[in-house]
């Protein structure tokens, strides 16, 4: 079956640091990747969708984009600051589910930015 | 926009006892999820529900049962909590067409077993 894999469990930046986060997929369908951040005290929100290989998703400064060659997908931002501090999660749908968007999360990884 | 609300926002229970969680949305959503969330584990999926009486089970259901009486509401019940569980139970819901993949979540009802 379709699966995710996100090995960082923890990343610990500085402000104005470049944040790089990967995750790996495994699917027989073409993938619809998404990124979901999740601050504490809260559920998990969208933050990225990304629907086709090498297309870049952006929002709130954060990128996307994933490789069909090496499967991977992987989160970005050039600068981060204290506020972005929570957990990201990347996520994929499983299409061979009955109701069509039923989706796998990665592990999660707790980003603590220090001022 | 909408919201989703989940109740109790905390559950603390015994050993045994079989406890209730309860959501609510008002996206008029067709599908709604309860998925677990434990420490290092991600997110697992419990049950969904593609429409109102309709019951799927997920990956981790054993233990648990499901309720969608409404198109609004999914009930989720642990039929016999175990000792020193601790959890987060999350509900979401997703919609059709261009937004069917997106899913929207509640703040979580966190569970402590005594």
């Amino acid at each position: 079956g379709d699966s995710v894999t996100q090995k960082q469990g923890q990343v610990t930046l500085s402000e104005d640091d470049f944040l790089f986060i990967n995750c790996t997929y495994s699917t027989t369908t073409y993938p619809t990747l998404f990124w979901y951040v999740q601050y504490p005290g809260q559920g998990p929100q969208l933050l990225l969708k990304v629907t086709t290989a090498n297309n870049k998703g952006i929002s709130r400064g954060f990128e996307a984009t994933y490789d069909k060659g090496t499967t991977s997908f992987h989160l970005q931002k050039a600068s981060v600051q204290e506020s972005d501090s929570a957990v990201y999660f990347c996520a994929l749908v499983d299409r061979y589910g009955s109701s069509g968007n039923k989706l796998i999360f990665g592990i999660g990884t707790l980003l603590s930015v220090k001022p | 926009g909408g919201i989703i609300t989940q109740t109790p926002k905390f559950l603390i229970g015994q050993e045994g006892q079989k406890l209730t969680l309860k959501c609510q949305q008002n996206f008029n959503h067709d599908t709604m999820y309860w998925y677990r969330q434990d420490s290092g584990k991600g997110l697992r999926l419990i049950y969904y529900s593609i429409t109102e009486n309709d019951l799927q089970k997920g990956d981790l259901s054993e233990g648990y049962d499901a309720s969608r009486e409404k198109k609004s509401s999914f009930s989720l019940t642990v039929t016999s909590a175990q000792k020193n569980e601790m959890a987060v139970f999350l509900c979401a819901s997703s919609g059709t067409g261009g937004g069917q993949d997106t899913q929207y979540f509640g703040p979580g009802t966190r569970l402590l077993v005594l």
